[in-house]
């Protein structure tokens, strides 16, 4: 069975410019997370969905980040425009329940560096 | 507001010795807590999890946690550490519910040397 996946893995862009992350959870698992993972730090949720709905965004900021899943599978963390503090591991995960009990699978990550 | 304290950004042991990596909790309601660990450039996967059952929790790998909650704690051991066992390790936290959400501690680094 296929993991969660995630591209690009590695993205070096210039401050202001906007980047994407995709990430394609395990079939079949109804709920995708975005975690930040900064550096030395533990995964921070930016967002969850239940499906197509975000039913947790309170820690994305809404200014200069947004995030898709159409039709309740991929989906696409957009960050415009990027700044330096952006510099981070942009990590998907997915669970096929709330991940109250559940486990959490996670993607190898997406490492961004804002220059 | 939950939260979890990881003691000890970086821990080092000897292969074959004792592993211990130490992790408190904050809680207003029964937790459920959780152990991930990370290898280099891979994501985060699960060791083991604490969801009310039995205190003493047995993972992957050999690895065991035991819940205290007179002491807060989950700390994380393994009685004889492996060369494959250097990674970091995540504890976390959350309540259930609705609006479940995952608080993951600061992380620990084991280095293990030969």
């Amino acid at each position: 069975e296929a993991g969660v996946v995630q591209s690009p893995r590695y993205k070096i862009i210039e401050k202001k410019q906007p980047v994407a992350f995709w990430c394609n959870p395990i079939s079949g698992h109804n709920t995708l997370y975005w975690y930040l993972q900064n550096l030395g730090q533990g995964p921070e949720l930016l967002i969850r969905y239940e499906n197509e709905e975000a039913v947790d965004d309170s820690q994305l900021p809404k200014d200069r980040f947004s995030a898709e899943r159409l039709k309740g599978v991929d989906s696409t963390l957009k960050i415009q425009p990027a700044e330096l503090g952006d510099s981070a591991v942009y990590l998907c995960a997915s669970s096929s329940g709330t991940g109250a009990t559940g486990e959490l699978f996670f993607g190898e990550g997406s490492r961004l560096t804002v220059l | 507001a939950q939260s979890v304290t990881q003691l000890g950004s970086h821990v080092s042991v000897s292969e074959g010795a004792l592993v211990l990596l130490r992790c408190n909790y904050s809680s207003s309601v029964p937790p459920y807590l959780f152990w991930y660990v990370q290898y280099p450039n891979q994501g985060l996967q699960l060791l083991l999890k604490y969801t009310s059952a039995a205190t003493l929790v047995k993972g992957i790998n050999g690895f065991e946690a035991e819940f205290k909650k007179s002491e807060t704690s989950f700390h994380l051991t393994k009685p004889s550490a492996h060369m494959s066992d250097a990674a970091e390790y995540f504890c976390a936290v959350s309540h259930g519910g609705a609006t479940n959400k995952l608080i993951f501690g600061t992380g620990t680094l084991l280095a293990v040397q030969p």
